[in-house]
């Protein structure tokens, strides 16, 4: 079946520092979502690339979607204590009613 | 006005009972999913609905069975329970148009607990 692995599974910074998370899937995905998950909460949407290749920023996040479509990447400059969850990449594949999430990156950021 | 609720939030219940859980959507999605997370945190997909129709059932024991009664509902009835059943269960939603973001609107999620 579809897998998609995420690098690393978790990863404890100071604020201050930046962060990448790496999401790569074993098939070819129509898009690639992520998501953020607090401590307790649920995971709530962050955004969604479509296109190889694709670059989106979000203030301190940047997120990419490889030229194949099958990897990502999340980039956090300067993290701050909020940022602290578990991030999750999440792919589609074309034709399916079916988003299979990423194993998850929990971020922990010290002050 | 929530947009994805489930109930309970919590569920505490001994071997061998059988509970449901509840989910309702008042987004106007065409799908919606049951996704169980283990300790680990990992996420896994165990069923899809579209317009009340199940599409996806990721080889979850039959025990599990879910119903849909309306596109806008999606509940969880599981049967036996086991101890490994012990997680916390997210339904969700979508809308799955070509072009347009099809983000998933997560539940508060339930916290299930076998003892």
């Amino acid at each position: 079946g579809q897998q998609v692995m995420q690098i690393p599974q978790y990863q404890h910074v100071q604020e201050g520092e930046d962060f990448t998370t790496y999401c790569n899937s074993s098939t070819t995905l129509s898009n690639i979502q992520w998501y953020k998950q607090r401590p307790g909460g649920h995971p709530v949407f962050l955004i969604q690339l479509v296109k190889s290749g694709e670059v989106k920023k979000q203030k301190r996040l940047t997120f990419q979607f490889g030229e194949a479509k099958k990897n990502s990447s999340l980039h956090i400059t300067a993290t701050q204590t909020t940022d602290v969850g578990t991030y999750f990449c999440a792919g589609r594949v074309t034709g399916f009613q079916k988003l299979v999430f990423g194993t998850g990156t929990r971020l922990l950021v010290s002050p | 006005d929530t947009a994805v609720s489930q109930t309970p939030k919590y569920l505490v219940t001994q071997m061998g009972n059988d509970k449901s859980i509840k989910c309702e959507q008042n987004l106007g999605h065409d799908t919606m999913y049951w996704y169980k997370q283990d300790s680990k945190k990992f996420l896994k997909i165990m069923f899809s609905y579209n317009n009340k129709e199940l599409i996806i059932n990721e080889t979850v024991p039959n025990r599990f069975s879910p119903k849909s009664p309306d596109k806008a509902h999606l509940n969880l009835h599981i049967n036996s329970l086991e101890l490994g059943d012990s997680a916390v269960y997210f339904c969700a939603s979508s809308q799955d148009l070509p072009g347009l973001n099809t983000e998933a609107f997560f539940g508060q999620g339930t916290r299930l607990t076998v003892v």
